[in-house]
């Protein structure tokens, strides 16, 4: 079974910092990975799909990039809504096990 | 843009089965898969299985394969998952999530439903 790992698990910024994310899965899943923002007692939010693609309506100072095993988050100037956690997933069709990583908390 | 909305709070017993469901409005039901996700309190995200609707279909992820149903009614734009033989380590938020052009990605989420497990 693929598994995704995040680090680190959590992460001390300040406003304005460049801030990165990482997430390696056990094997090549090319590049069928999302990126979602959570804060506490909410639902996630996409933030990037298929690893670089930005959903419709996220800021642009968040991006996504990789492929095979290794992606990163990045946001580049951290600002007082990004305080969140945040998840990798692995996702797949043809396959059942639609991974989360265990999460990244990005605190002040 | 699609909206999702789950069934109330539930609180159960050792050993019961529980029945969540998600009707789906505002979107094209069938372009849409459908997951669900839990999360127990303070922990992350772990997806259970999806389905998609056009074709059916239903995933699941290896720890609940033999335990969860995931159905989905074209009808009623209705996504439904049962969960038997609970536990308390099934308490949790239980989240309804749609991934458009039917992928296993989410960008619509329900509001979540808590399952309380307790004697």
């Amino acid at each position: 079974d693929i598994q995704m790992t995040q680090s680190p698990s959590t992460l001390s910024a300040s406003i304005g910092d460049r801030v990165t994310i990482t997430c390696r899965a056990s094997q090549s899943i090319g590049t069928w990975l999302a990126w979602y923002q959570q804060k506490p007692g909410k639902a996630p939010k996409l933030l990037i799909y298929k690893a670089s693609n930005l959903e419709s309506g996220v800021p642009s100072r968040i991006s996504g990039s990789g492929s095979g095993t290794e992606f990163t988050l990045t946001i580049s100037s951290l600002e007082p809504d990004d305080f969140a956690t945040y998840y990798c997933q692995k996702y797949d069709n043809y396959s059942p096990e639609n991974i989360f990583g265990q999460g990244t908390k990005v605190e002040i | 843009q699609m909206q999702l909305v789950q069934s109330g709070a539930e609180v159960k017993k050792p050993g019961s089965s529980v029945k969540v469901s998600c009707q789906a409005s505002g979107g094209a039901f069938t372009d849409y898969a459908f997951s669900w996700v839990r999360q127990a309190p303070g922990q992350g995200l772990e997806w259970m299985g999806g389905i998609v609707p056009l074709f059916n279909t239903a995933n699941y992820a290896q720890k609940f394969r033999g335990r969860i149903t995931i159905t989905a009614d074209r009808l009623t734009t209705t996504a439904y998952m049962e969960l038997p033989n609970l536990t308390s380590d099934d308490t949790a938020v239980y989240y309804c999530a749609g991934g458009r052009s039917r992928t296993y990605f989410a960008d619509r989420w329900g509001q979540g439903t808590l399952v309380t497990v307790s004697s």
